[in-house]
């Protein structure tokens, strides 16, 4: 089965700094992983994906996230957070199973203080 | 933009009455899904389909019923709520040329 950890249910920093937000997973095979973003009220947007290929992978917003095969994580990261990047982000773990079967994370909160 | 809608947006109701939260998309995408989304458990696959009238169980579904008549309509049932299902559903689809999946808006319901 597959499963994902968000060690840090929330994480401040100042505006600025810089930002890692860290996952782990567990899957079998070579999973499909994705970043979302969710501000308050909003629905989920998705930040990045990684299935294959470069493990570092590039996303919107001046995200970006390291797949580390042998230590089954997906950090995104972030060198200078803006107030607007304030939101819950969410890693997940996709399967192809009949269907695209994805198991999300419990979220980390990321506070940004000026 | 995926192009997916959800009404209502935001529901009161009470303990024992149905509700239904519907799900519209506009681009013929086959794989449709619905989800809760609570504290402390991120998201959770309630339903999903797989085309007209293709739909199974995911991981929460107990209380919950689909129904998928059209492929651009995803209707999420719940036969007879209660407070524990108070929560945010969101839908989600999956373009047949990608692997990812992407939300609707939302919808808040509160169930007193």
């Amino acid at each position: 089965a597959q499963s994902v950890t968000q060690p840090d249910i929330h994480i401040t920093v100042s505006e600025g700094a810089s930002l890692e937000l860290r996952c782990n997973y567990s899957y079998g095979a070579t999973p499909y992983l994705f970043w979302y973003v969710q501000s308050p009220g909003q629905g989920l947007q998705l930040l990045l994906k990684y299935f294959s290929g470069d493990t570092l992978v590039q996303g919107i917003k001046g995200f970006e996230a390291e797949f580390k095969r042998s230590q089954s994580s997906f950090n995104l990261r972030k060198p200078s957070v803006h107030w607007s990047d304030a939101a819950e982000y969410f890693c997940a773990v996709g399967a192809w199973g009949g269907y695209q079967k994805v198991t999300f994370g419990i979220g980390t909160k990321l506070q940004v203080i000026p | 933009d995926a192009g997916i809608t959800q009404s209502p947006r935001h529901k009161v109701t009470e303990t024992g009455t149905p509700v239904t939260l519907r799900c519209h998309q506009t681009e013929n995408h086959r794989y449709m899904y619905w989800y809760r989304q609570d504290p402390g458990h991120g998201l959770r696959l309630i339903h999903y389909s797989y085309g007209v009238k293709d739909t199974d169980k995911g991981e929460v579904s107990d209380g919950y019923s689909v129904s998928r008549s059209k492929t651009e309509d995803f209707l999420l049932t719940l036969e007879s709520a209660t407070s524990s299902q108070t929560s945010v559903y969101f839908c989600a689809i999956t373009p047949g040329d990608t692997d990812t999946q992407y939300f609707g808006p939302g919808t808040r319901l509160t169930v007193l």
